[in-house]
């Protein structure tokens, strides 16, 4: 089983609508949970860190399901902007060292006029 | 302004060819990180370094050699030995923490 694991998609969506992506991680002792955004041929970007709680970030919104092992990114009301990859990102606190970053494949979203 | 450069941005090298890519950070980070990103593709993870002198193979290591000298440079050599080097490589640091992590633009490796 991969470490972290991502539907490839793509999705395609229309303008306005909301979309959702999922990503699983299998490491229970993960830490630390992130949702990158990845444009074509450019460098990853930070989107937002993911807490228990949950956060917010104007249409964004990420969840965290630790009893299920599972990150979540909802995004309302999407614009043509939105377009790119996304890429859930864990870190594990490992014992005997050996932390590290661990990507997820990365969901592809295109939205649509 | 902090931040981490990889140089350089476009780099060809002839079959049999070991080439260097740089990876420098002024963040005080003490993690870094090499990936891979073929077309499509996620991100593949070829070392990873937590602390000078140190560092650690990932999942795709063959082919591969890092070194870290200093906290602030971590450069991947890829070797002749590695048999399809074309990719993207991007490099990335994060604090020991765990905290995000800052990517340099990235090296785009053609073989010629």
């Amino acid at each position: 089983r991969k470490e972290v694991e991502q539907d490839p998609g793509p999705f395609n969506v229309p303008e306005g609508a909301t979309v959702a992506f999922n990503c699983t991680y299998s490491n229970s002792a993960s830490q630390s949970f992130f949702w990158y955004r990845q444009d074509c041929r450019k460098e990853p970007k930070l989107l937002m860190s993911v807490y228990s709680s949950g956060n917010e970030d104007g249409r964004f919104t990420a969840q965290l399901n630790r009893a299920s092992q599972y990150i979540s990114l909802l995004i309302r009301d999407s614009k043509l902007s939105d377009s790119a990859t996304y890429l859930c990102v864990v870190y594990p606190i490992l014992t005997g060292g050996g932390n590290k970053l661990t990507f997820g494949t990365g969901t592809q979203l295109k939205v649509e006029l | 302004d902090g931040g981490i450069t990889q140089s350089p941005k476009y780099l060809f090298r002839k079959e049999g060819q070991n080439v260097t890519l740089s990876c420098e950070q002024n963040l005080n980070h003490d993690a870094m990180y090499w990936y891979r990103q073929d077309p499509g593709q996620g991100l593949r993870l070829i070392y990873y370094s937590q602390i000078v002198n140190d560092f650690q193979k990932g999942d795709i290591a063959e082919g591969y050699s890092v070194s870290r000298e200093k906290k602030e440079s971590f450069p991947l050599t890829v070797t002749s030995a590695q048999k399809n080097p074309t990719a993207f490589y991007l490099c990335a640091s994060t604090d020991i923490l765990g905290a995000e992590a800052f990517f340099g633009q990235g090296t785009r490796l053609t073989v010629v």
